[in-house]
């Protein structure tokens, strides 16, 4: 079955650039969506189809893929950035999501 | 405003049953697939089951098939979740989210707590 690698943890100090990444076999054949969770609340879409920004949704946030890996980019990072990430494909009628990102602002 | 609020969780024995439902306001709740998505404490995101605007295409993540049931009623503006055969794995918060054909989910409701132990 189709897996997902991201990093568990990742630091930005702030105001840098965070870079998040989703690894997965192929993976830039595939649409790759992503999700922000802060402690206690439900997740929020923040990126669709690769490189797209849901109304609301900074423009701080940005999104690639290609290859073997899809990208996460938080320009000018925020404390109020710090949160899990999730990376999440569409495989064969079911829906995976990577084990998730903790994002640390420094 | 779009809306989705959970009810119905609780704390259940191993092998009993639940039954989730999500109220759905701010949207046409009859054009959207529609999820069920959890997370166990202190895990990721798993998604359980998403259901297609006419209930004509409904698939299960493989933990769950042949256990739960989704459902939706179009003119209530709800969606459904029946939990049978519960097990301690199943403990998590459940999240109702709208689909967009079923690819990605936006927005999520606030979730219900389900607990499963004796």
């Amino acid at each position: 079955s189709y897996e997902l690698t991201p990093p568990l943890s990742v630091s930005v100090d702030l105001g840098q650039t965070a870079t998040i990444t989703c690894g997965g076999n192929n993976i830039g054949s595939r649409n790759v969506h992503w999700y922000q969770q802060k402690p206690g609340q439900a997740p929020v879409l923040v990126i669709y189809n690769d490189n797209n920004r849901p109304s609301g949704i900074p423009e701080r946030f940005s999104g690639s893929n290609s290859g073997n890996t899809a990208t996460l980019t938080i320009s000018r990072a925020q404390a109020a950035d710090e949160a899990d990430y999730y990376c999440q494909v569409w495989d064969s009628n079911t829906v995976l999501f990577g084990g998730g990102t903790k994002l640390t602002v420094l | 405003q779009v809306q989705l609020v959970e009810s119905g969780g609780g704390l259940v024995k191993p092998g009993g049953s639940l039954r989730l439902s999500c109220a759905v306001s701010g949207f046409t709740f009859s054009d959207y697939y529609m999820s069920w998505i959890r997370q166990a404490p202190g895990k990721g995101l798993e998604w359980v089951s998403y259901i297609s605007t006419t209930a004509s295409n409904i698939y299960y993540a493989a933990s769950v098939k042949g256990r739960f049931t989704i459902s939706r009623d179009n003119a209530k503006n709800s969606l459904y979740l029946q939990m049978n055969s519960l097990r301690a794995e199943d403990t998590a918060i459940y999240y109702c989210a709208r689909s967009e054909w079923g690819i990605w989910f936006d927005p999520w409701g606030q979730g219900t707590p389900v607990t499963v132990s004796s």
